[in-house]
């Protein structure tokens, strides 16, 4: 079946210009989770939803930084203003409710900011 | 709140040889316990998991034991190839916080 998927695989943007990352987390899973992946820094919690529940942003780490998800399915990333410390891997992962149970994630975005 | 500490690479090792990468964490609760590898270019994929106490996950000959009384879960292979060189994260879920908690990962390099 269908893994998480991303878009784009690739993006380099110039700094200040807005940026949107787009997750296809898999069909039924009902929670969804973004992180970034910075070079020596590992993997850090950006945002989370969980069904029809207001998402859980405390790991955003600005207010430039921002997601929403569409009808329970499709999540969108957006960052403005985007600034060269915001170059890294983005991370998107679905999963069901049960916390014994992984999280599958895409390939990701990475993301360049001249 | 909840972390999870693994020893930082590069590791390297020759293939054949024996490989353990250590994992501790601290949580609330009764975590479940996962490691994951991200081979050169691709994304995370789950290679074991072990959801109790004493519960030993297994997958393409990697093996970890969740120990709750040294809050450890660490990697071991017996004979490692040149096609485990990879980057290995170890991660907890369900102690304080609903996602994910990573360790910062090891790069490990299988020299042939």
């Amino acid at each position: 079946g269908a893994g998480v998927s991303q878009s784009p695989s690739n993006k380099v943007t110039e700094k200040g210009k807005d940026v949107e990352l787009r997750c296809d987390p898999i069909s039924g899973h009902t929670a969804l989770y973004w992180y970034r992946q910075s070079l020596g820094q590992g993997l850090e919690f950006l945002i989370y939803f969980q069904g029809n529940s207001a998402p859980d942003k405390s790991g955003l780490p600005s207010d430039r930084f921002s997601a929403e998800r569409t009808g329970g399915s499709v999540s969108t990333l957006t960052i403005q203003r985007t600034q060269q410390e915001d170059s890294a891997v983005y991370l998107c992962a679905s999963g069901v409710g049960p916390y014994n149970s992984p999280l599958h994630f895409g390939n990701g975005t990475r993301l360049t900011v001249t | 709140g909840d972390s999870v500490t693994q020893m930082e690479g590069p590791v390297t090792l020759s293939e054949e040889a024996f490989l353990t990468i250590n994992c501790t964490y601290t949580a609330t609760g009764y975590p479940s316990l996962f490691w994951y590898v991200q081979y050169p270019g691709e994304g995370l994929q789950l290679l074991l998991k072990a959801t109790k106490a004493d519960d030993k996950g297994s997958n393409k000959g990697f093996e970890a034991t969740y120990r709750k009384e040294t809050t450890s879960f660490h990697l071991e292979k017996g004979s490692v190839q040149v096609s485990d060189s990879a980057v290995y994260f170890c991660a907890l879920r369900g102690g304080g916080a609903d996602g994910l908690t990573f360790g910062k990962g090891t790069h490990l390099i299988i020299q042939p």
